[in-house]
């Protein structure tokens, strides 16, 4: 079973549209959860931390349920500038700090 | 301004030819990465680094080597021995984020491009 699991998409979206992205991790031992972005041919970068209790970033709202072992991202009013791959990442108990990447979540934000 | 840079941004390889990767870090951070990404695929872990003249190898270290004699340098070597080399090559470092509300975790450098000739 892969450790950290996404649906590749992509997802096609237009300007304005609530999307959202699951992910699931396989390790119960997994401690810090993490929202990426990668744009295309670009290095990945931290868009936000995904608290136990739910947390928010403007339009971005992450969930975790650890007992389902899920995590999701809400996208909402979404923009052309949106359109990159969301990698969900996930660090485990003891990795000494590694983390485990899954594939990503494609989305295209369209005029 | 603090960060990683990474060169050259692309970097082609001949047959039976070892090349060298930059990383540079400038963010004071102890621990230090080397990934490979192939197209349509996640992050492979290829070495760490979790303090100065120490490192260990990740999921596919064969064909790699690297070294770490300074904290802000982390230079991964791919070897003749990598049959399949070409990918884009990211390095990342670990520790708080630049901004204040950002927390400890993985931030990377732009990454280079290696194509074989």
């Amino acid at each position: 079973r892969k450790e950290v699991e996404q649906d590749p998409g992509p997802f096609n979206v237009p300007e304005g549209a609530t999307v959202a992205f699951n992910c699931t991790y396989s390790n119960s031992a997994s401690q810090s959860f993490f929202w990426y972005r990668q744009d295309c041919r670009k290095e990945p970068k931290l868009l936000m931390s995904v608290y136990s209790s739910g947390n928010e970033d403007g339009r971005f709202t992450a969930q975790l349920n650890r007992a389902s072992q899920y995590i999701s991202l809400l996208i909402r009013d979404s923009k052309l500038s949106d359109s990159a791959t969301y990698l969900c990442v996930v660090n485990m108990r003891g990795s000494q700090g590694n983390l485990i990447f899954g594939k990503g979540t494609k989305l295209s934000v369209k005029p | 301004d603090g960060g990683i840079t990474q060169s050259p941004k692309y970097l082609f390889r001949k047959e039976g030819q070892n090349v060298t990767l930059s990383c540079e870090q400038n963010l004071n951070h102890d621990a230090m990465y080397w990934y490979r990404q192939d197209p349509g695929q996640g992050l492979r872990l290829i070495y760490y680094s979790q303090i100065v003249n120490d490192f260990q190898k990740g999921d596919i270290a064969e064909g790699y080597s690297v070294s770490r004699e300074k904290k802000e340098s982390f230079p991964l070597t791919v070897t003749s021995a990598q049959k399949n080399p070409t990918a884009f090559y990211l390095c990342a470092s670990r520790g708080p984020g630049t901004s204040g509300r950002l927390q400890e975790t993985q931030y990377f450098g732009p990454g280079t491009r290696l194509l074989v000739l």
